[in-house]
């Protein structure tokens, strides 16, 4: 089945500055990669997502890379804020079946 | 809408006892899934349903069964809870298309 690796697990960054968190999966027939973000005691919820005929998207300070050769995929997060703190979650998906990495914890520092 | 609601919040059982978690949505999607969710390992899925009257296997399934009630309702059983099934527990929908929408979650604790 799909594996993804997802580093680092803890990102603490001052506000302001960037956060970049990096996955990699195995199968090459995933197509569809989905980033979600999970406050305290909530679900995940979905921040921004790319399919595999896209390289790179962006909404407001998130953006998304994808290379399909390496199998790797990035969030990134500028120009960060308090309320970015959360735990994010990679996931791929083949068959509109998800399979997520392990998490990374993100601590803005004011 | 409500979107994905999911019932009870909190459950503490006995091992050996059985449960059914609920899960309910209200966006008329015909996917829905059963994740469980442990520290250091991501979300798993246990268990899908692509269609009403359809259900799946996912990565791991072992313990648990579940019923695809109607287009709404998607319910997980326990027949006998093991201290290994404590975890939190995501149900989640999806559209046609990829996107999935997840529920606030059951936390389960097996003694």
């Amino acid at each position: 089945g799909e594996n993804v690796e997802q580093h680092p697990s803890t990102l603490s960054v001052q506000e302001g500055d960037s956060a970049v968190i990096k996955c990699t999966y195995s199968d090459s027939a995933s197509n569809y990669f989905p980033w979600y973000k999970q406050e305290l005691g909530k679900g995940p919820q979905l921040i921004i997502d790319i399919r595999s005929n896209v390289g790179e998207k962006k909404d407001q300070r998130i953006a998304v890379t994808l290379n399909k050769t390496a199998k790797h995929f990035s969030l990134h997060i500028t120009e960060t804020q308090p309320e970015d703190s959360a735990v994010y979650f990679c996931a791929a998906s083949r068959e509109y079946k998800l399979s997520f990495g392990a998490g990374t914890t993100v601590t803005v520092r004011a | 809408n409500a979107g994905v609601t999911q019932t009870p919040k909190f459950q503490v059982l006995k091992t050996g006892q059985s449960m059914t978690l609920q899960c309910a949505q209200d966006m008329n999607h015909n996917s829905m899934y059963w994740y469980r969710q442990d520290p250091g390992m991501g979300l798993r899925l246990i268990y899908y349903s692509a269609s009403e009257g359809t259900t799946d296997k996912g990565e791991v399934p072992n313990g648990y069964n579940v019923s695809r009630l109607n287009k709404r309702e998607f319910s997980l059983r326990l027949e006998s809870a093991a201290p290994s099934q404590t975890s939190v527990y995501f149900c989640a929908s999806r559209r046609e298309g990829d996107t999935q929408y997840f529920g606030p979650g059951t936390r389960l604790t097996v003694l």
